[in-house]
């Protein structure tokens, strides 16, 4: 089965600053989706940004940005000029590319600073 | 295009009780699942559906039953509530016939067990 790993329980950031969250995945699939969902307060699930596995260039959307690393199975999320609406939890996931089933991280919370 | 909706957004239920919760969405998608979130965790796959009439059991599915006899509606039955089960659940849909594939999440229902 396959697991999805984030080792940052919480991370803290200044407004305007970058945060780097890290997110580590086992499969032995060749062919799979990798995404960021996030989570505020009103616990709505929100996509932040996906990447296909067959890419190699990173995907990005506005300040948001991700460090695909198939090899090393890392897929890292960077949130630059961090904002007081980017504060909430951040979750990795895994989708095979046959299913539509998605395995999460536990999560990382941000917390943004004034 | 009201996206995905779910009802009860709260419920508490007594240990034994047993009860529906629902979920539709408007968009057509052929896949539909059904999450859950305990305090502090990512979301965890309970059960899903490729179609009308085929549904499987994802990673946790002891205790609940799905069916899906339409496209719209993906309702989750809990059998026998037991205290385990508080948690807030999530229904998702998706298509792989869409540009970004992702999973559109419903508000998600807060179920505590007593």
């Amino acid at each position: 089965a396959q697991t999805v790993t984030q080792s940052q329980p919480e991370m803290s950031v200044q407004e305007a600053e970058t945060v780097t969250l890290s997110c580590t995945y086992d499969t032995s699939e060749s062919d799979y989706y990798l995404f960021w969902y996030k989570q505020p307060p009103s616990r709505q699930m929100i996509l932040v940004i996906r990447q296909e596995a067959y890419k190699q260039q990173n995907a990005t959307e506005n300040r948001f940005s991700v460090n695909f690393q198939k090899a090393a199975k890392s897929f890292s999320l960077k949130i630059s000029d961090s904002q007081l609406g980017d504060a909430a939890m951040y979750f990795c996931a895994y989708e095979e590319a046959a299913g539509n089933k998605l395995t999460f991280g536990g999560g990382t919370r941000v917390l943004v600073k004034p | 295009n009201a996206g995905v909706t779910q009802t009860p957004k709260f419920q508490v239920l007594k240990t034994g009780q047993s009860m529906t919760l629902q979920c539709a969405q408007d968009m057509n998608h052929e896949y539909m699942s059904w999450y859950r979130q305990d305090p502090g965790m990512g979301l965890r796959l309970i059960h899903y559906s490729v179609g009308a009439g085929i549904t499987d059991q994802g990673e946790v599915p002891n205790g609940y039953n799905v069916s899906r006899s339409t496209t719209e509606d993906f309702p989750l039955r809990l059998l026998s509530a037991a205290p385990s089960q508080t948690s807030v659940y999530f229904c998702a849909s998706s298509s792989r016939w869409t540009v970004t594939y992702e999973q559109y999440f419903g508000p998600g229902t807060r179920l505590t067990v007593t």
